[in-house]
């Protein structure tokens, strides 16, 4: 079953603008982990924001992680074109052994 | 860079047909993963591997099996295919950490699409 689950399901914003999406997960993590998804492409690997970690920068993405409400959030600020994607939130749960659950997925449209 | 490999990037095969999807990494990972997206279901673990001739059951393994028989290259099989096969799949790799604490990112290739007639 799927642990993460992202909000919203989809997103379209215009170019220039932020984006947030946020993930819930129902048991406790060692890490979460962002990856991006262009149409018909694999996963790319963003962020791994580990449970002792609260928030995370790489370039124009920030990560939170608030282990008490089991939730993270993505923000991307200024955002491109090239930034429409499907983003996916991805936990290793304790004692997981290296295995992620994924889950659906939010799909994002910048429009220029 | 990492770079992970998957064979074919669309495959169109028969009901009944044994099926192989092949995937390669050249960097020494430990961990190698298969995994199907379908539409709604986002991505599910078939099986994964953390070692040569080692191999774990996912969430989704009926159906399926594995090989690993080098470091580098992990195999999907479809046994007999059935069409509710008929998916993207994907296969990954990662550094392996500790059994208990991987804290490592996966690293995907592009994926197979693949039909089943």
């Amino acid at each position: 079953s799927q642990q993460g689950e992202e909000d919203p399901q989809a997103l379209s914003i215009q170019e220039g603008e932020n984006a947030t999406m946020n993930c819930s997960y129902k048991t406790s993590i060692n890490n979460l982990q962002w990856y991006r998804q262009n149409s018909g492409r694999g996963l790319v690997h963003l962020i791994l924001i580990r449970s002792n970690e609260r928030e995370k920068h790489s370039g124009r993405l920030r990560v939170t992680l608030d282990t008490s409400k089991k939730s993270s959030s993505l923000l991307i600020t200024a955002s491109r074109a090239a930034d429409t994607a499907s983003y996916f939130c991805a936990t290793e749960y304790k004692a997981a052994g290296n295995k992620l659950t994924f889950g659906g997925g939010t799909r994002v449209l910048v429009k220029p | 860079d990492v770079k992970v490999t998957q064979s074919s990037r669309y495959l169109v095969k028969r009901t009944g047909e044994k099926v192989f999807l092949e995937c390669v990494q050249d960097m020494d990972h430990e961990n190698m993963f298969w995994y199907r997206q379908d539409p709604g279901l986002g991505l599910r673990l078939i099986y994964f591997s953390y070692d040569v001739k080692m191999k774990e059951k996912g969430d989704i393994p009926e159906g399926y099996s594995v090989s690993r028989e080098k470091k580098e290259r992990f195999s999907l099989i479809l046994e007999s295919a059935s069409t509710n096969q008929t998916s993207m799949y994907l296969c990954a790799s990662s550094y392996l950490g500790t059994f208990i604490i991987s804290n490592q990112p996966q690293h995907f290739g592009d994926g197979t699409r693949l039909s089943i007639l």
